[in-house]
C-alpha cells in the first residue's frame, strides 16, 4: 500500500539552510511532489521530482531523491521568516488516476 | 492564487444535515480531486473525476457523494453529518492528461484555498 511519513517539527534560524525529509513505500511512485500550507491557507505547489531523477533546483529550493531508500528530501537555502509554513511531500503513482497520497506534514518554524 | 476556486469558505452545520461544497477548476483543466484535512487523518484523497465521468475513489464514506457538471464544475455532497466530518474540504483541478515535460510527463494538481467545515 501506499504509505508517506514525514517528521513533524523543524526549528531552523533565519538565513539557516532547512532540510525537509519524507519517505514512502510505493515502488511504482513515479512524481513526487512538495506542497506549502500557510496558516489558513490552501496548499502551494513548490516543486516536483520525477523518479529517474536524482536531483531538481529551483531557486532556493533542492529536492533530492534517493529511489532505492524511498527518500525524498527538501532543502530551502537562506530560510526566511516567510518560509515558515507546513510542508508536505505527496507521492502519485503511475497510470491514468494521479491522486496524491500525502505525508503527515512538516511544520518548518523559522526564528530570528 | 492558483486559479481553482471554492465556496463557501465556511460552513457551521449541526449533526444530521446535508451540505453540498462547490468547486470551479482552473480555466482549461478537466480533472478535479477532492481531498479532506482533518487533524486525525491528515490529507486525503477523496475522488477524482476527469470531464464528468468519476475516474478514481479513495476514502470516501458512503455519505459523501460528488459529481461533475457539463461546465466542469464539481460539488461534494456530505450527509447525516457527523462530528467527525469537521475538516477543511480541498478541491484541486489538474489537465487531467499527462503533460510532456522533457523526457517525462506530469499531470500537476493546483488546490483551491478549501472550504471549513464545522459540523457542531
Amino acid at each position: 500500500g501506499e504509505d508517506v511519513e514525514q517528521s513533524l517539527f523543524l526549528s531552523v534560524r533565519e538565513g539557516d539552510s532547512s532540510v525537509i525529509n519524507c519517505t514512502y513505500t510505493d515502488s511504482s511512485s513515479t512524481y513526487l511532489y512538495w506542497y506549502k500550507q500557510e496558516p489558513g491557507a490552501g496548499l502551494q505547489l513548490l516543486t516536483y521530482i520525477f523518479s529517474n531523477m536524482d536531483m531538481k533546483q529551483d531557486q532556493r529550493l533542492t529536492v533530492l531523491l534517493n529511489k532505492k531508500d524511498k527518500h525524498l528530501s527538501l532543502r530551502i537555502a537562506d530560510t526566511q521568516t516567510g518560509d515558515s509554513a507546513i510542508y508536505f511531500c505527496a507521492e502519485s503513482p503511475t497510470g491514468t488516476a494521479s491522486k496524491l497520497t500525502f505525508g503527515t506534514g512538516t511544520r518548518l518554524q523559522v526564528t530570528l | 492564487d492558483s486559479g481553482v476556486t471554492q465556496t463557501p469558505k465556511h460552513l457551521i452545520t449541526a449533526t444530521g444535515q446535508r451540505v453540498t461544497l462547490r468547486c470551479s477548476p482552473r480555466s482549461g483543466d478537466l480533472s478535479v480531486y477532492w481531498y479532506q484535512q482533518s487533524l486525525d487523518q491528515g490529507l486525503q484523497f477523496l475522488i477524482q473525476y476527469y470531464n464528468g465521468e468519476e475516474r478514481a475513489k479513495g476514502n470516501i464514506l458512503e455519505r459523501f457523494s460528488a459529481q461533475q457538471f457539463p461546465d466542469l464544475h464539481s460539488e461534494l455532497n456530505l450527509s447525516s453529518l457527523e462530528l467527525g466530518d469537521s475538516a477543511l474540504y480541498f478541491c484541486a483541478s489538474s489537465v487531467g492528461a499527462r503533460t510532456r515535460v522533457g523526457l517525462w510527463s506530469t499531470d500537476t494538481q493546483y488546490f483551491g484555498p478549501g472550504t471549513r467545515l464545522t459540523v457542531l
